[in-house]
């Protein structure tokens, strides 16, 4: 079993659709959660990061955490052309851990006009 | 406030020579964590380093290496290029502490012929 796994995707949505992007994570003592949005050719760039159970939201981004079932998502509010990206589930496992992000697959989205 | 900074941006070396890569972290940021991305394995985790120190590496080779000097800029050294090392090398800067977020340089392209 993979140590993060994301929804494989490629996700496509119509625009002002709700995207949604899930992560589930095998490490029952992780800490910190991220999501990160990376355009093709460009470097991964961080939209949220989210370390208690419940929901965090910022704008269009809401991030949801469920430590007992190990789950994180990404919900994309009023989807627009420009959110077309890969996103990135980043967990970092363990105290001990230090500077280590492990990272999902990724899941591609676009979102077509 | 400046990014984080990553020179070369673009190298093409030959199998069997050494590559050095160099990121300067954002501004009051004391910790440089590097990875590795490729399409297959996606982004994996190199080392970190923290006050010139060497708190973590990931499961690479001891051809990969890295040092951190007192500015907190940080260089990582591959000797002995194989053709599977080429990859987009990113660099995150953080403040160090557990829950701290990452934050991605443009990365360094690196090609080996």
């Amino acid at each position: 079993q993979k140590e993060v796994e994301q929804n494989s995707g490629p996700l496509s949505v119509p625009e002002g659709a709700i995207a949604s992007l899930n992560c589930t994570y095998s490490d029952r003592v992780s800490q910190s959660f991220f999501w990160y949005r990376q355009y093709s050719g460009k470097s991964p760039e961080l939209i949220m990061s989210i370390y208690s159970n419940g929901d965090k939201e910022d704008g269009r981004f809401t991030a949801q955490l469920n430590k007992a079932s190990q789950y994180v998502s990404l919900l994309i509010r009023d989807s627009q052309p420009s959110d077309s990206a890969t996103y990135l589930c980043a967990v970092k496992e363990k105290s001990t851990s230090y500077g280590k992000l492990t990272f999902g697959q990724g899941t591609i989205l676009t979102v077509h006009p | 406030k400046a990014g984080v900074t990553q020179t070369p941006r673009y190298l093409i070396k030959t199998r069997g020579q050494q590559v050095t890569l160099s990121c300067s972290p954002i501004s009051g940021h004391r910790s440089v964590s590097w990875y590795q991305q490729t399409p297959g394995q996606g982004l994996q985790f190199l080392f970190e380093y923290f006050s010139e120190t060497q708190r973590n590496k990931g499961n690479f080779p001891g051809r990969f290496s890295g040092r951190q000097f007192s500015n907190s800029r940080s260089e990582m050294n591959v000797s002995t290029l194989e053709l599977g090392d080429s990859a987009l090398y990113l660099c995150a800067s953080s403040l160090g502490q557990t829950l701290n977020e990452q934050f991605f340089g443009p990365g360094t392209r690196l090609t080996v012929l």
